[in-house]
């Protein structure tokens, strides 16, 4: 079945702690793409990536590191997670210029 | 950067009645646009996308989209709403010079009466 996934699905951490959400593709797309997702927000994309090893910022990079070392996985790192980093994260992916599909989202808080 | 605006955080209608859901930009040159649904613990999925060509799109579950350039909006319409088209309705636009950045509005909540 084709699908992003992303894990974990859920995740309460602390101040500071680094953390790792990792983000899979099996539809061999080369674009993925990091958002975070806040009330009366919407959606705000923080780091995309065009192909192995070819990542940008989005509109929200800061307190955010993305890698793509693989063409399937685009995992995000907090080096220092803040409070304010408090979210609801999508990893998305898609063949350049085409749909995007989503992950089932990642719930983060940190205290 | 682009703007995304979407009127009405909360829109609310009769089962069978028409649905419509606003969506404005604003840049004057047109992006490519796009409409996602996001059911309830869900990730986002593809209702329709405007790139070039006709102006009218249509999508799935019977939605459809005019873009206006005039009047740069791109407003959502279903004739006759389900049960099931209770969600969260979210308006993207690309960026105009790279189109591998995308802007989102906030969302409408649509809730569908019976």
């Amino acid at each position: 079945e084709a699908q992003v996934t992303q894990n974990p699905r859920y995740l309460i951490t602390v101040t500071g702690k680094k953390l790792t959400v990792t983000c899979s593709q099996n539809m061999n797309h080369e674009y993925m793409s990091w958002y975070r997702q806040d009330p009366g927000l919407g959606l705000r994309q923080i780091y995309y990536s065009m192909n192995v090893e070819v990542t940008d910022k989005g509109d929200v990079p800061e307190g955010y590191k993305v890698s793509r070392k693989e063409k399937r996985n685009f995992p995000l790192i907090l080096e220092s997670p803040s409070p304010n980093q408090t979210s609801l994260y999508f990893c998305a992916s898609s063949f350049v210029g085409d749909e995007q599909y989503f992950g089932p989202g990642t719930r983060l808080t940190v205290t | 950067a682009q703007s995304v605006t979407q009127l009405g955080s909360h829109v609310s209608v009769s089962e069978g009645a028409l649905v419509l859901l606003r969506c404005n930009y604003s840049s004057s040159v047109p992006p490519y646009l796009f409409w996602y649904v996001q059911y309830p613990n869900q990730g986002l999925q593809l209702l329709l996308k405007y790139t070039t060509g006709a102006t009218l799109v249509k999508g799935i579950n019977g939605f459809e989209a005019e873009f206006k350039k005039s009047e740069t909006s791109f407003h959502l319409t279903k004739p006759s709403a389900h049960m099931s088209d209770a969600a969260e309705y979210f308006c993207a636009v690309s960026d105009l010079y790279n189109f591998n950045k995308f802007y989102f509005g906030s969302g409408t909540k649509l809730n569908v009466k019976p």
